[in-house]
């Protein structure tokens, strides 16, 4: 699987646009983007994936660049409980890399009042 | 609510023992993962069975064992038991072995005193 680079924490405002950004330079073309978020221990929660197209979810958008060398997650309005922990993975053909994720460090999302 | 559940919740013991973590898939759901969790590693994938067959194994120790029954919940079997086992399992199950999204359970604490 291609690596990904997060930053390690960010902040934003209650009401507010959360704009987690991911890159994957090293991305092949078979490889998908996902998104997953753990809120405090709980269990990891699935958010959203794609391939090359932008995606939208009840939960949030998925922007990937044309290139497909980074991407950006989107809560349109964050709340107190979109404090978590998200994950960035890419994720290849399961004839190559398995079935499992491979979680990196993430992104600490703070939600401020 | 992920549909996948785990039990049970917390669970702590003593050095050298031997305890037993469960988990119900979804419905209709024939693949399940575990994954480890503990403060310094991460998320670490351990094992995935499909349809009572195992079909990869990950960073999973010797003491560590696990199957799927026909009903198609798992078990993980962990005996022997050292300090450093201490951490959070996860349960995960998807649709089939594919590209299918991961939904994890809410996870099970083992502590090991």
């Amino acid at each position: 699987d291609a690596k990904t680079t997060q930053p390690p924490s960010m902040d934003c405002a209650e009401g507010r646009a959360a704009n987690l950004p991911c890159n994957h330079s090293t991305i092949s073309g078979n490889e998908y983007v996902y998104w997953y978020r753990q809120i405090h221990s709980q269990g990891p929660q699935y958010i959203i994936h794609g391939l090359k197209n932008n995606e939208t979810n009840e939960m949030a958008s998925l922007i990937i660049t044309e290139d497909r060398k980074s991407s950006t997650l989107i809560l349109p309005h964050a709340t107190l409980r979109d404090t978590a922990v998200y994950y960035c993975i890419v994720r290849g053909p399961p004839w190559v890399t398995g079935n499992q994720f491979y979680f990196g460090t993430g992104t600490s999302l703070t939600v401020i009042p | 609510d992920s549909g996948v559940t785990q039990t049970p919740k917390h669970l702590i013991t003593a050095t050298g023992q031997r305890v037993t973590l469960r988990c119900s898939p979804r419905s209709g759901d024939l693949s399940v993962y575990w994954y480890q969790q503990s403060l310094d590693q991460g998320l670490q994938f351990l094992i995935h069975y499909y349809n009572g067959e195992e079909r990869a194994k990950g960073n999973i120790l010797e003491r560590f064992s696990a199957q799927q029954f026909p009903d198609l919940h798992s078990e993980l079997n962990l005996s022997s038991l050292e300090l450093g086992d201490s951490a959070l399992y996860f349960c995960a199950s998807s649709e089939g072995q594919g590209r299918n999204t991961q939904y994890f359970g809410p996870g099970t604490r083992l502590t090991v005193l």
